[in-house]
């Protein structure tokens, strides 16, 4: 079936640092992509998408290509402040679209 | 204007009691979700609704039954709950079943069993 595979964390980073969040992903078809925020003692916030092959999403400084090649959607910040300190997941959409599946979530905690 | 609300937001019970948690969107969405994110964080799709109708169940027992009153609520009612049951239910909306729509989320019912 549909899976999503991110990396480990939890990652650490200073402010201004550079982040990146490998996300790869095995399904039938061309699911569409999500990278999902979650604040601590709250919902999930969509952070950005891409539905197809080469698309960029980008938000808040964050961006991830949807590669089909490598299968993989890698979330991207040039320059981390700690207010992004959160837990980030990968998801894609099943093609009927009536399910995200989630991978396992990574923890960023940005520090001054 | 909360655009997809649960209440409550805690829920602390006892094993073998029966609960339920509500769901409400004002975003005028056909499909709704509930989500099970347990301790680890993992979160799982539980059940799909569109147009009120049951579109997905996953492996969830049947202890679970949502109910969907209308297109802009869906509920969650759990009997008999279990240790195991404990978690944090996340309920969701998206504006239909394509697969690009993005789904938003509540705010989540943390559920403890003791």
């Amino acid at each position: 079936g549909d899976s999503v595979t991110q990396m480990e964390g939890p990652v650490t980073l200073s402010e201004e640092a550079f982040l990146t969040i490998n996300c790869t992903y095995t399904a039938t078809g061309y699911p569409s992509l999500f990278w999902y925020v979650q604040y601590p003692g709250e919902g999930l916030q969509l952070l950005l998408k891409a539905t197809k092959a080469d698309d960029k999403g980008s938000n808040k400084g964050f961006e991830a290509t949807y590669r089909k090649e490598t299968t993989s959607f890698h979330l991207e910040k040039g320059s981390v402040q700690v207010s992004d300190s959160a837990v980030y997941f990968c998801a894609l959409s099943d093609q009927a679209g009536t399910a995200l599946i989630f991978g396992k979530g990574t923890t960023l905690s940005v520090s001054s | 204007d909360t655009a997809v609300s649960q209440t409550p937001k805690y829920l602390v019970t006892q094993m073998g009691n029966d609960k339920s948690i509500k769901c409400e969107q004002n975003l005028g969405h056909d499909t709704m979700y509930w989500y099970k994110q347990d301790s680890k964080k993992f979160l799982k799709i539980m059940f799909s609704y569109n147009n009120k109708e049951l579109i997905i169940n996953e492996t969830v027992p049947n202890r679970f039954s949502p109910k969907s009153p209308d297109k802009a609520h869906l509920n969650l009612h759990i009997n008999s709950l279990e240790l195991g049951d404990s978690a944090v239910y996340f309920c969701a909306s998206s504006q239909g079943r394509a697969p690009s729509y993005e789904q938003y989320f509540g705010p989540g019912t943390r559920l403890t069993v003791t």
